[in-house]
């Protein structure tokens, strides 16, 4: 099993442009998660969803969308970035249940210009 | 807001065991108590979770207290390998409870002295 897997690792964009960052799990589990980290901060869950077709909004979804047409994959999109949007994206899931751990992806490295 | 409280860092010894606090004084009875650690800028990493009893597994130990307001988790023998940004958060036990409980706060910074 592969668990969580983030792709791109790392990505440069000019203010303006967008983006999609893509997570995929490989675990049948129903939530996923997006959460940004920014230096010396803790984790702010960006947008979440608990199921395919299903999306909602966290502590920080302003300038982020989201979309889970699979239940494998949740995608995050930026459609005109920002320099404040330069942070360290994770993507994350489990099981929906408060027994179920979280698993998580090793990141997207975000700077925006 | 997260509901838990942390040091902002500890020091130890490596060979030592390392205790690592965490205050949860509202925390509900359906609330899990997890712990993570996140090395450099890597994925956080789970550790181990409670909901009552003390739990024990092949990385660490969760002593947590009569009154459910506070935990402890324990990395019996710290190694080098064990510096990291450990994070302590509660969740409710609920199907479909959405977001409730995955806030992580800034955790705190545990360094293993050589």
């Amino acid at each position: 099993n592969a668990g969580v897997t983030q792709t791109p690792k790392f990505r440069v964009l000019k203010t303006g442009q967008s983006m999609t960052l893509l997570c995929a799990q490989d675990m049948n589990h129903e939530y996923m998660y997006w959460y940004r980290q920014d230096p010396g901060m803790g984790l702010r869950l960006i947008h979440y969803s608990v199921g395919e077709g299903t999306t909602a909004k966290g502590e920080v979804p302003d300038g982020y969308n989201v979309s889970r047409l699979k239940k494998q994959n949740f995608l995050l999109g930026l459609e005109s970035a920002a320099p404040s949007q330069t942070s360290v994206y994770f993507c994350a899931s489990d099981g929906g249940r408060g027994r179920s751990p979280l698993h998580f992806g090793n990141g997207t490295r975000l700077t925006v210009t | 807001d997260a509901k838990t409280t942390q040091p902002p860092s500890m020091d130890c010894a490596e060979g030592r065991a390392a205790n690592l606090p965490c205050n949860h004084s509202t925390i509900s009875g359906n609330e899990y108590v997890y712990w993570y650690r996140q090395i450099h800028s890597q994925g956080p990493q789970y550790i181990i979770h409670g909901l009552k009893n003390n739990e024990t597994n092949e990385m660490a130990s969760l002593i947590i207290t009569e009154d459910r307001k506070s935990s402890t988790l324990i990395l019996p023998h710290a190694t080098l390998r064990d510096t990291a940004v450990y994070y302590c958060i509660v969740r409710p036990d609920l199907w479909g409870g959405g977001a409730d409980g995955l806030t992580f706060g800034k955790g705190t910074h545990l360094i293993i002295q050589p």
